[in-house]
């Protein structure tokens, strides 16, 4: 089924500890993004990627790295975790059109503590 | 600075119909998404407007008003299963999205 994959589902994770989220899509989008969701708060962007190769700052970066190395795969890095890293992370991808609808993975619930 | 306002909560009837609103402020616009988001799951999207009046697709409709800066998604014949949350979100004029809080949409039998 086509569509998108995050892993892991769920992760506790001790301050300071490093942590890869992992996000693949067999869409064969071009653009890939990173949001965060907190309660009471809109989705809020960390890193972009308009295409392989690239990547972009979004609203919220600090603490994040992102790496595209190929189309199917951009998996986020949280270098050093803090407790107000603790949140719901969702990958999503479009075909980069601006009118596109995006496509989101079920979402990392992660708890730094 | 860039504001998308819709309700926090919302509770309507099984069956009924029921409105729900965004207004926006933001550095321009090129286009307004919904999207539903059931509760533990990832948003999936409803509809998109660009140009002022209403689009209508099955159940769910939804109206823009750019001079107003006013949007709402309308929901009729509500189903048990259409309890979720409803998100807003704007382009701007860099194409940036732009997302609204949410709507939490109750549903009672």
């Amino acid at each position: 089924i086509a569509g998108i994959t995050q892993a892991p589902t769920s992760q506790i994770l001790a301050a300071g500890r490093r942590m890869t989220l992992r996000c693949t899509q067999d869409m064969r989008h071009n653009a890939m993004y990173w949001y965060r969701q907190d309660l009471g708060l809109g989705l809020r962007l960390i890193h972009y990627s308009n295409t392989a190769g690239t990547t972009g700052k979004g609203e919220v970066p600090d603490g994040y790295s992102v790496s595209r190395a190929n189309t199917d795969d951009f998996p986020l890095t949280l270098a050093s975790a803090v407790p107000s890293q603790t949140s719901v992370y969702f990958c999503a991808s479009s075909d980069g059109q601006h009118n596109s609808p995006l496509h989101f993975g079920n979402g990392t619930r992660l708890t730094v503590t | 600075g860039q504001n998308i306002d819709q309700p926090t909560e919302m509770t309507a009837t099984e069956g009924a119909i029921v409105q729900i609103n965004c207004t926006y402020q933001t550095s321009g616009f090129n286009g307004l998404f919904w999207y539903q988001q059931h509760a533990g799951e990832a948003p999936t999207f409803l509809s998109y407007n660009v140009l002022d009046g209403l689009e209508e697709k099955g159940r769910f409709s939804s109206f823009l008003s750019r001079s107003k800066g006013y949007s709402y998604l309308l929901l009729k014949e509500l189903q048990m299963k259409d309890s979720a949350s409803y998100l807003c979100a704007v382009l701007d004029s860099n194409y940036q999205l732009i997302w609204g809080a949410g709507t939490k949409l109750i549903i009672k039998p």
